[in-house]
């Protein structure tokens, strides 16, 4: 509906599980964030990804590791995760801005409710 | 300092009253400005952009200040429907900054 699919919606893994989340977007856009949202928090910034390079990683622990194939898809790979990893996993795509353009809106898919036992 | 910062709330209006939000932002160098709304468990949905001219929809407006470093959303006529978390975001350089939002439940 939105444009941005994310897979799984929802996911149950153990903390020495490895697994992968998926988001792909079908918007054209050229930069994609992922976002963590726990129970009644913000959203936290996680990465963000702007032509396919990496331009920020918000202080996120080594045991996410995103990845940038191309500017359509973007992973997010787990590994070792703690109980305290569990929330909502939120993707996002916006088009950057330009030498006379604003940078524009981010538009979210539907999200992975990951819970970490 | 949040680089976002908004009133958390909750707002308790009754329906049909005018309700407005404010959210101030600490980068001078945020280059794009929105407000986006998000209901209970779902993703933030983009509610509209918003300008140093002003922006409406319908029976929402919003306004950027760009000398005092603050936003604003005005919802007229509010519906029950418009119970939801307001959140005031910024992007800058393609960082995309939320706030936590501003919880708003109209009243039958």
């Amino acid at each position: 509906e939105t444009g941005v699919t994310q897979t799984p919606r929802h996911l149950v893994m153990g903390m020495t599980n490895k697994k992968s989340l998926k988001c792909e977007q079908h918007l054209g856009h050229n930069a994609m964030y992922w976002y963590k949202q726990s129970a009644k928090k913000p959203l936290e910034l996680m990465f963000v990804y702007s032509l396919e390079e990496r331009v920020e990683n918000n202080s996120v622990p080594s045991r996410f590791s995103p990845e940038c194939p191309n500017s359509s898809h973007l992973f997010l790979h787990l590994h070792t995760l703690q109980p305290e990893d569990s929330a909502l996993y939120l993707c996002a795509s916006s088009q950057s801005g330009g030498l006379f353009r604003r940078p524009g809106a981010a538009f979210f898919g539907q999200g992975t409710r990951l819970t970490v036992v | 300092r949040k680089e976002v910062e908004q009133d958390p709330g909750p707002f308790n209006v009754p329906e049909g009253a005018t309700v407005a939000f404010n959210c101030t932002y600490s980068n001078s160098a945020s280059q794009s400005f929105f407000w986006y709304r998000q209901d209970c468990r779902k993703e933030p949905k983009l509610l509209m952009s918003v300008y140093s001219s002003g922006n409406e929809d319908g029976r929402f407006t919003a306004q950027l200040n760009r000398a005092s470093q603050y936003i604003s959303l005005l919802i007229r006529d509010s519906k029950l429907s418009d119970s939801a978390t307001y959140l005031c975001v910024v992007n800058r350089d393609d960082k995309i900054i939320f706030g936590k939002g501003t919880r708003l439940h109209i009243l039958p």
